[in-house]
């Protein structure tokens, strides 16, 4: 059990367009779900913090506009990038918290954005 | 300011041997200490979690010690495989109410045929 899924898996758009990235816990409810940013070679940067039905918090010098995040359900969070621009091509990476428990986090597998 | 670091920053070792990797960390307070594997491309898998009065956990062919008095941890691979070839992340829990994950840089392990 424990799985979380992204969809797509690779994304190539270009610039100026918005593109929407899926995050999913496919057999638990997510409590809480947590958007990252890995640049190559780099380590894992948290984005923003969602929880079901409330508005997601961002870290500092995390643009709310440029990245929404909805968080619709307990199994589903979403993420756009809007107005996409060469800079923001990352490997987006979410995980979803099941409960409260320390140990009961999970990520999903990521998403390649490249933006032309 | 609570950071987590990693040494060394990539190892390349011959399938069928031992290496460890180390990660010393401020955060406090602390919760946690976890080692993940990062596959390529891949998010990460959990391979041990050890909270403070945890010194050592195994997960297969891995084991994770833990000195809370010192801030020091470390990942033994045992008996290596060429799938053991990933990226190796030390992450810290901030305690309290967030749970705050404070990620290590990561340690690049290459196994060699």
């Amino acid at each position: 059990g424990a799985v979380v899924s992204q969809h797509p898996s690779r994304v190539i758009c270009k610039s100026g367009t918005s593109v929407k990235i899926e995050c999913r816990s496919l057999d638990f409810q997510a409590t809480t779900m947590f958007w990252y940013r890995q640049f190559p070679k780099q380590s894992l940067m948290l984005m923003a913090t969602s929880n079901e039905g409330s508005k997601a918090t961002y870290e500092q010098g995390v643009e709310k506009d440029k990245f929404l995040i909805n968080h619709a359900s307990l199994t589903l969070s979403t993420l756009t990038v809007t107005s996409a621009h060469p800079e923001d091509s990352s490997f987006y990476i979410c995980s979803a918290r099941r409960g409260r428990a320390y140990n009961e986090q999970f990520f999903g597998p990521g998403t390649r954005l490249t933006v032309l | 300011k609570n950071q987590v670091e990693q040494s060394p920053q990539s190892l390349i070792i011959l399938e069928g041997k031992n290496c460890t990797l180390q990660c010393n960390y401020t955060v406090s307070p602390f919760s946690n200490l976890r080692w993940y594997k990062q596959d390529t491309g891949r998010g990460p898998v959990s391979l041990t979690i050890m909270t403070f009065s945890e010194n050592t956990k195994s997960n297969g062919r891995y084991t994770a010690t833990l000195d809370a008095d010192t801030k020091q941890s470390s990942l033994h691979i045992t008996a290596s495989q060429l799938s053991d070839s990933a990226s190796y992340i030390c992450v810290v829990s901030e305690g309290g109410a967030t749970n705050k994950l404070i990620f290590g840089t990561g340690t690049l392990l290459a196994v060699q045929p």
